[in-house]
């Protein structure tokens, strides 16, 4: 099956700095790819959706000034998390819709854990 | 805007018990429907899914899940769990070209 990576896998940032999330999908170019986020014990949040060549499309609620997307290739797409302060720590999740499959099946990477102290 | 519930959070089975978490949603209309499933330490993974046809679907490792429109419903069921299901399994729908989670069910099978 069709396979997304991300990395890092796991990051440990300073409050106030920022830290870039890459999402790649490995055999398959995705025009569209999502990100989420995972709180414990909760439910994926979808954050963004991120179009190759076009700006992102956020969710209520989600500051686009904080979490900047970039989909430059059809194979990347990376999230910035910028001033990150310790209520960002989370779990991001990339996934990306593979085209040539049906038209809702998304690929999920294997996610991000940010602690931010 | 379409949400997702599952109604068990914590399920606890012992092994070849049968299994059936439930999921509504609460848009009608045309959808599709989706069960994941992430094992311990790993990412999610599809274990089925619902566009068309026959309500009843099968899907990987035995597991099988029945749309009922009338209901809303899209219950996953297995009629033996192994061990090896201890897991944590997601409801999902798509919703406007977007896919719309359940909070999840954590699924824990005593050997």
């Amino acid at each position: 099956g069709a396979v997304v990576s991300q990395h890092p896998s796991w990051v440990i940032c300073k409050s106030g700095t920022s830290v870039k999330i890459e999402c790649r999908s490995l055999d398959f170019q995705a025009t569209t790819m999502f990100w989420y986020r995972q709180f414990p014990k909760q439910s994926l949040m979808l954050m963004a959706t991120s179009n190759e060549g076009s700006k992102a499309t956020y969710e209520q609620g989600v500051e686009k000034d904080k979490f900047l997307i970039n989909h430059a290739s059809l194979t990347l797409s990376t999230l910035t998390v910028t001033s990150a302060h310790p209520e960002d720590s989370s779990f991001y999740i990339c996934s990306a819709r593979d085209p040539s499959s049906s038209t809702d099946t998304q690929y999920f990477g294997p996610g991000t854990r940010l602690t931010v102290l | 805007a379409q949400s997702v519930s599952q109604h068990n959070h914590h399920v606890i089975l012992s092994e070849a018990a049968s299994l059936e978490l439930g999921c509504n949603y609460s848009y009608g209309g045309t959808v599709n429907l989706f069960w994941y499933v992430q094992y311990p330490g790993q990412h999610l993974q599809l274990l089925l899914k619902y566009f068309s046809g026959d309500p009843l679907v099968k899907g990987i490792k035995g597991f099988e899940a029945e749309f009922i429109k009338s209901k809303f419903s899209f219950n996953l069921r297995k009629p033996s769990v192994q061990w090896s299901d201890t897991a944590e399994y997601f409801c999902a729908v798509t919703w406007d070209d977007k896919i719309i989670f359940g909070k999840g069910t954590r699924l824990h099978i005593l050997p």
